[in-house]
């Protein structure tokens, strides 16, 4: 069984501060990860994606990768109250092509 | 660019009807997404298509779901006959298939069956 596991929260942070999410993965062969925002009665959508072990930044945001440890991360930093929502982690698992798997999401709370 | 348009918005039916949910991917992506999505399960894969041939359709959950993809431009998922355990919001999603290309979500169907 193919697995994406996240943490449900939710997660409170204060603003200003940094928010981490994180996710493990099942596949140790699965090579392309990616995190959606989710505001609450919208659809997902895309805010960043990682390939490589290592860091990825992308404005506020970093993502991270240990295919090793089968664990993949997202940091907010400076956080704001708009960047509360529900983060989805997304896995393309090994022989799956684009075929995305997503996890149950971690909800974000961001407090002025 | 339209994005990925899904109809109706919001369907409200009784159980036993059949209910027809539409997609429009986006122009030129080759791949198209079902994905269900509830409190209790998250979201869901239904089911993928690949030049309108549907590739993996493991997540359907049971012989009252098929789908269809009769050209590139437009899919749609049916439900018959309805369950109430079948609320749900309904997402449909497109990509490029070049290399690791990223979802684009529809706006979703939310279904509520009586």
């Amino acid at each position: 069984q193919k697995e994406v596991e996240q943490n449900s929260g939710p997660l409170s942070v204060p603003e200003g501060a940094i928010a981490s999410l994180n996710c493990t993965y099942s596949d140790r062969g699965s090579q392309s990860f990616f995190w959606y925002r989710q505001y609450s009665g919208k659809s997902p959508e895309l805010i960043m994606f990682i390939y490589s072990n290592g860091d990825k930044e992308d404005g506020r945001f970093t993502a991270q990768l240990n295919k090793a440890s089968q664990y993949v991360s997202l940091l907010i930093r400076d956080s704001q109250p708009s960047d509360s929502a529900t983060y989805l982690c997304a896995v393309v698992f090994s022989g799956g092509y684009n075929k995305l798997i997503f996890g149950a999401g971690t909800r974000l709370a961001v407090h002025p | 660019d339209a994005g990925v348009i899904q109809s109706p918005r919001h369907e409200v039916t009784e159980m036993g009807q059949e209910v027809t949910l539409r997609c429009k991917p986006i122009s030129g992506h080759d791949y198209l997404f079902w994905y269900r999505q509830t409190m209790m399960r998250g979201l869901e894969l239904l089911i993928y298509f690949n030049n309108n041939v549907p590739i993996d359709d493991s997540g359907m959950p049971e012989d009252r779901f098929s789908a269809k993809m009769p050209n590139a431009s437009f899919s749609t998922l049916k439900i018959q006959p309805s369950e109430p355990r079948d609320s749900a919001v309904y997402f449909c999603a497109s990509s490029s298939g070049q290399g690791y290309s990223p979802l684009h979500f529809g706006n979703g169907t939310r279904l509520t069956v009586t």
